[in-house]
């Protein structure tokens, strides 16, 4: 079974609005990291957000916010007010607890690609 | 500064070259990765090192060689590569490999075996 899904295959938002790209995983771990990375076509990963499966509030970071629904097993990525450099594929990854040491590794989705229309 | 550097940007090498990729960082981490990517697909983890010794070695083939000379530094050895190992080849580091310290990535080697 996948550990994380991404099923949208892409994604089309207006400047200036909000848009959600999904995520689900799966672990049976209770201690878990989720992280959000975007990829523009030059090729360079850049981290976004991380929201460890402890903390209480939805980790948010500038535009970017992570909606957890820890029982629904989802983290969701939200951006707001959109901009045309936004256009990327997004990937959500996951790095589980069970085994927090130096092999412990980063799992990803499949990603989305998120096209922004001005 | 969360700036990890590669060098080339671009590599074009026939099936007999040996050649070697760079990246390097200077933010104190102690855990760097090599990863595989092909086009519209996630990375792959090639590689891991923590404070500088090998510690995830995914099975990659032995035409592929990591090295890590220092902490601030991991080379990637090519030799007898093959046309199916065409792809962008991205350096990260981190804190720490365990717990759940973000990886900063490069912007990675485009890499074409002729």
């Amino acid at each position: 079974a996948q550990k994380i899904t991404q099923t949208q295959p892409g994604m089309f938002v207006q400047e200036k609005e909000a848009v959600t790209l999904d995520c689900t995983y799966d672990t049976s771990d209770q201690s878990y990291g989720l992280f959000w990375y975007k990829q523009p076509s030059s090729g360079e990963m850049i981290f976004l957000i991380y929201q460890g499966s402890y903390d209480e509030q939805n980790a948010t970071e500038g535009r970017y916010s992570l909606n957890f629904q820890k029982a629904r097993k989802s983290a969701n990525l939200v951006i707001s007010a959109s901009q045309l450099g936004d256009s990327a594929m997004y990937f959500c990854a996951m790095r589980e607890g069970q085994n927090t040491g130096a092999n412990s590794k980063l799992t990803f989705g499949k990603g989305i690609t998120l096209s922004v229309r001005p | 500064d969360t700036e990890v550097t590669q060098t080339p940007k671009h590599l074009v090498m026939g099936m007999t070259n040996k050649k070697s990729l760079k990246c390097e960082q200077h933010m104190g981490h102690r855990a760097m990765y090599w990863y595989k990517q092909k086009a519209k697909k996630p990375p792959e983890l090639m590689f891991v090192y923590s404070y500088e010794k090998l510690s995830i070695n995914e099975s990659v083939p032995s035409r592929f060689s990591p090295e890590c000379p220092n902490s601030s530094l991991l080379n990637l050895h090519l030799h007898a590569l093959q046309p199916e190992d065409s792809a962008l080849y991205l350096c990260a580091s981190s804190y720490q490999a365990g717990g759940f310290a973000e990886q900063y990535f490069g912007p990675g080697t485009r890499l074409t075996v002729t």
